[in-house]
């Protein structure tokens, strides 16, 4: 089956810690994506990836950081920088063809700051 | 910059009743437009989409017209049922495959 998986579905994490959050996915899409939901409220992009080993900046980009390192995987790390993490992250990825294209969602991880 | 404003629920209807969600939209060029849904605990599913002016996008029962003069892309369906409980997002995507959503509206179904 293809798809994008996300793991774990949850997290939890002390204050201080990093985590890092695993997304895959075997469409054979370029582009990834990282989205933070918080509740009542819409998604906003953290980091997006259109090709192996680059990457950009989203809307909210402070306190997390991705690699890129192959095609079907764009991890991202929350630090402790992050001075708010509790929140419901989405990965998505899209084929890329250089126009319109629909994004495809994960399941999601719900991380919560102890 | 780009933005989509969504009404705010949550939205409650009986069963056969009919949905309307508002999304207007504020965009640079000629953004392609969606609505994705969420169920409970999920990832978002893509609903439907319109990329150009006039078009309709339709799936499950759900339509929505792009609307360039009103910059708008309402959601409706004729006749809801309870498995059609769940958050519905609007969104734009610009240039660069980057989306802009709403913040979502909590639509409620009841029996």
């Amino acid at each position: 089956d293809g798809g994008i998986t996300q793991s774990p579905k949850y997290l939890f994490r002390k204050e201080g810690q990093n985590v890092t959050l695993s997304c895959e996915q075997n469409l054979n899409h370029d582009a990834m994506y990282w989205y933070r939901q918080d509740p009542g409220q819409g998604l906003r992009l953290i980091y997006y990836s259109q090709i192996v080993n680059d990457f950009q900046k989203g809307d909210i980009a402070e306190g997390y950081s991705v690699s890129r390192e192959k095609k079907e995987s764009f991890p991202l790390t929350v630090t402790s920088a992050q001075k708010n993490p509790t929140a419901f992250y989405l990965c998505a990825s899209s084929p890329y063809r250089g126009d319109t294209d629909t994004q495809y969602f994960g399941p999601g991880t719900r991380l919560t700051v102890l | 910059g780009d933005s989509v404003t969504q009404m705010e629920g949550p939205v409650t209807l009986s069963e056969e009743a009919f949905l309307t969600i508002n999304c207007t939209y504020t965009a640079t060029g000629y953004p392609s437009l969606f609505w994705y849904v969420q169920y409970p605990g999920e990832g978002l599913q893509l609903l439907l989409k319109a990329t150009k002016a006039d078009d309709k996008g339709s799936n499950k029962g759900f339509e929505a017209t792009y609307r360039k003069e009103t910059t708008s892309f309402h959601l409706e369906k004729g006749s809801v049922q309870v498995s059609d409980s769940a958050v519905y997002f609007c969104a734009l995507e610009a240039a660069g495959n980057k989306l802009t959503f709403g913040g979502g509206t909590r639509v409620l179904v009841k029996p």
